[in-house]
């Protein structure tokens, strides 16, 4: 089974600050990544799909990069509803795992 | 307007069994894979399963082979997750989600609002 490493698992940053979180695979997915963000209760909300394509009605600020082992998923300009955890998950094959999860905590 | 409305959940004593659905609707259902995805009490996400668009292909994680299955029946556009020899550790928060809509890509767009399952004596 292909294993993802998000670093790091939580993060404190500020309204306005860039965050940057990784997703390390253990062998090569291509681009078949996807990134989703969580809020409490709530279920997973796609955010990114094919590693860079931002999907419909997600802000701009969000953007993914990457291909192979190495993906960064980087908000621009942090908001008070971005304050959530923040989940890649890989597509390249079965099972279809997910990275641990990065909780996006305000300073 | 793609919908997803999990039912099913409860309290089941382990060893138990149990039934989910996940009635879809705004989509053309036989047209899409449909997976369960699921979340225990303040954990991570763990893929369970996923269904081909016309049933013809399932697969399972380890942690389910054998105990789950998953089915679904295109007159009522609904998926189903059947889990037997319920565990404790089965215990979570159960969601449908269903495949993007791009052609050739993997990722899921919609999920359901989630259903708990919780396996205790």
């Amino acid at each position: 089974a292909i294993q993802l490493t998000q670093s790091p698992s939580s993060l404190s940053a500020s309204v306005g600050d860039r965050v940057t979180i990784t997703c390390r695979a253990s062998q090569g997915i291509n681009s078949a990544l996807a990134w989703y963000q969580q809020k409490p209760g709530k279920p997973p909300q796609l955010l990114i799909f094919d590693a860079s394509s931002l999907e419909s009605g997600v802000p701009s600020r969000f953007s993914g990069s990457g291909s192979g082992t190495d993906f960064t998923l980087t908000i621009s300009s942090l908001q008070p509803e971005d304050f959530a955890t923040y989940y890649c998950q890989q597509f390249k094959s079965y099972p279809k795992t997910f990275g641990q999860g990065t909780r996006l905590e305000i300073k | 307007e793609v919908q997803l409305v999990e039912s099913g959940g409860g309290l089941v004593q382990p060893g138990g069994s149990l039934r989910l659905s996940c009635a879809t609707s705004g989509f053309t259902f036989r047209t899409y894979d449909m997976s369960w995805v699921r979340q225990a009490p303040g954990k991570g996400l763990e893929w369970v399963s996923t269904s081909s668009g016309s049933g013809d292909n399932t697969y399972y994680a380890d942690s389910v082979k054998g105990r789950f299955a998953i089915s679904r029946d295109i007159s009522k556009d609904t998926v189903y997750l059947q889990m037997n020899s319920l565990r404790a550790e089965d215990t979570a928060v159960y969601y449908c989600a269903k495949r993007g809509m791009i052609r050739g890509l993997d990722y899921y767009d919609y999920w359901g609002q989630g259903k708990l399952v919780t396996v205790s004596s």
